[in-house]
């Protein structure tokens, strides 16, 4: 079956710092992914999408990178705030009309001020 | 524009009580979705509604667990009777329809079983 999961559980960098957060996929079919954040208590927001014919995607301060040959995604952090602390995921969809997002564990992103 | 409502946001029961969930989704999505969060995991899918059809739910233990969206709106699910491993955040997340990527999460209950 398909998987989703991330390189490192925990990431800590410095406030003002660039941050990036890996994430590994298992699934060729994967046309679609997506990040999202979650702060404590809450539930997770969405952040950036990139489809499979892309490879990059900007939005606000993040970046998203796909690389389709080893099955990598990544998410960009540039300047990072102390609000950017929270757990990040990545999902990915196995086919376009299939709305299943596959969801992989997470990685908390700590700022330190 | 309000987001998506859950209810309780916290529910403590002893094993093999009932228990139920509300969710409303965001005004005019079409698709519902109820996952389970456990804690340090991702959601996991439990059901997909579009409309009031339950399109997906082969995650769903159906032993224990039940879901409806009778009018194609608001969603309950339940779940009789509760086990120690029930417990777990469950989120209600909501889109526009099919084609839609973007899921838009409520908060959660948090539900502790003893």
């Amino acid at each position: 079956g398909e998987s989703v999961g991330l390189h490192l559980p925990t990431l800590s960098v410095q406030e003002g710092d660039n941050s990036i957060i890996n994430c590994a996929y298992s699934n060729s079919a994967s046309d679609y992914f997506i990040w999202y954040k979650q702060e404590s208590g809450k539930g997770p927001q969405f952040i950036i999408d990139i489809r499979s014919n892309m490879d990059k995607r900007q939005g606000q301060r993040v970046t998203v990178l796909l690389n389709k040959t080893v099955k990598h995604l990544s998410l960009q952090i540039a300047a990072t705030q102390p609000g950017d602390s929270a757990v990040y995921f990545c999902a990915d969809r196995t086919n376009f009309g299939n709305e299943k997002l596959t969801f992989g564990t997470g990685t908390r992103l700590t700022i330190i001020p | 524009e309000a987001g998506v409502v859950q209810s309780p946001r916290y529910k403590i029961i002893e094993k093999k009580q009932p228990v139920a969930f509300w969710c409303n989704p965001i005004s005019g999505h079409n698709t519902l979705y109820w996952y389970r969060q456990n804690l340090g995991q991702g959601p996991e899918l439990l059901i997909r509604y579009e409309n009031e059809e339950a399109v997906d739910d082969s995650q769903l233990p159906k032993d224990r667990f039940s879901a409806e969206r009778l009018k194609g709106v608001d969603s309950t699910l339940k779940i009789q009777p509760a086990e120690l491993g029930d417990s777990a955040v469950y989120l209600c997340a909501s889109s526009l329809g099919p084609g839609s990527y973007e899921q838009y999460f409520g908060p959660g209950t948090r539900l502790t079983v003893t």
